[in-house]
């Protein structure tokens, strides 16, 4: 059983703040490391789709960085705004297995 | 960028009826569409794997005479809970795989929130 963990679970912070959070994944048989936002009640939104040891991408105020080696990613947001209010999901991909294995996600609250 | 609908987003059955939930991609074709199910307080559990044209692939532990599904053309499939009860009252929420750029990328629908009385 593939385990991805995400933190932490929740955090709150104020407009204009910058924050990060983790996902942890196993090591070995990577194929890709995903990233989602989740708003309440819309679809999971695709921010990122990470393969590479090392790789860093950048989609306006958010980035996230990726280690396949130790098995974590990096998700960050630059001064963040009450519209970036959502769940943020990571999901672990195995080319083995073919299909994504989804951490619990980290609720992030943005207030003014 | 590709939208893939859900219908419905939510619903109240009776227990011991069938429920069917559709799964559209909207804009691109999808050989293969995934369906999740999320109970609170925990992540999108992956139920079965659904590739046009040929039978589902089962997660373990998860009755495939229970959750029939149909993968009928390559934008829709189609989820149905037979015989309900309340404890699969859940959020169930499909996926389809766009694999036209090789990059694998899942896009979801909004889901549906199905509560048995």
């Amino acid at each position: 059983i593939l385990n991805v963990e995400q933190s932490p679970q929740s955090l709150h912070v104020q407009e204009g703040d910058s924050t990060n959070f983790t996902c942890s994944f196993p090591s070995s048989n990577f194929y890709a490391l995903h990233w989602y936002r989740w708003e309440t009640a819309k679809s999971p939104e695709a921010l990122f789709v990470m393969t590479l040891n090392g790789d860093e991408k950048k989609k306006g105020r958010i980035s996230a960085t990726l280690n396949t080696k130790e098995g974590y990613s990096y998700l960050y947001i630059k001064g963040s705004q009450p519209e970036d209010s959502a769940t943020y999901l990571c999901a672990f991909y195995t080319g083995t297995a073919s299909k994504l294995t989804f951490g619990t996600g980290t609720r992030l609250q943005v207030t003014l | 960028g590709a939208v893939v609908s859900q219908h419905p987003s939510w619903v109240i059955c009776k227990s011991g009826t069938s429920v069917k939930i559709e799964c559209r991609s909207l804009d691109f074709q999808a050989t293969t569409m995934f369906w999740y199910r999320q109970f609170p307080k925990q992540s999108l559990m992956l139920m079965a794997t659904s590739n046009e044209g040929s039978k589902a692939t089962y997660e373990q532990g998860v009755e495939k005479d229970k959750f029939l599904i149909n993968h009928a053309s390559l934008t829709l499939s189609t989820l149905t809970v037979t015989s309900a009860h309340p404890e699969d009252s859940s959020f169930y929420i499909c996926s389809a795989e766009d694999r036209g750029y090789g990059s694998y990328e899942q896009y979801f629908g909004p889901g549906t929130r199905l509560t048995v009385t």
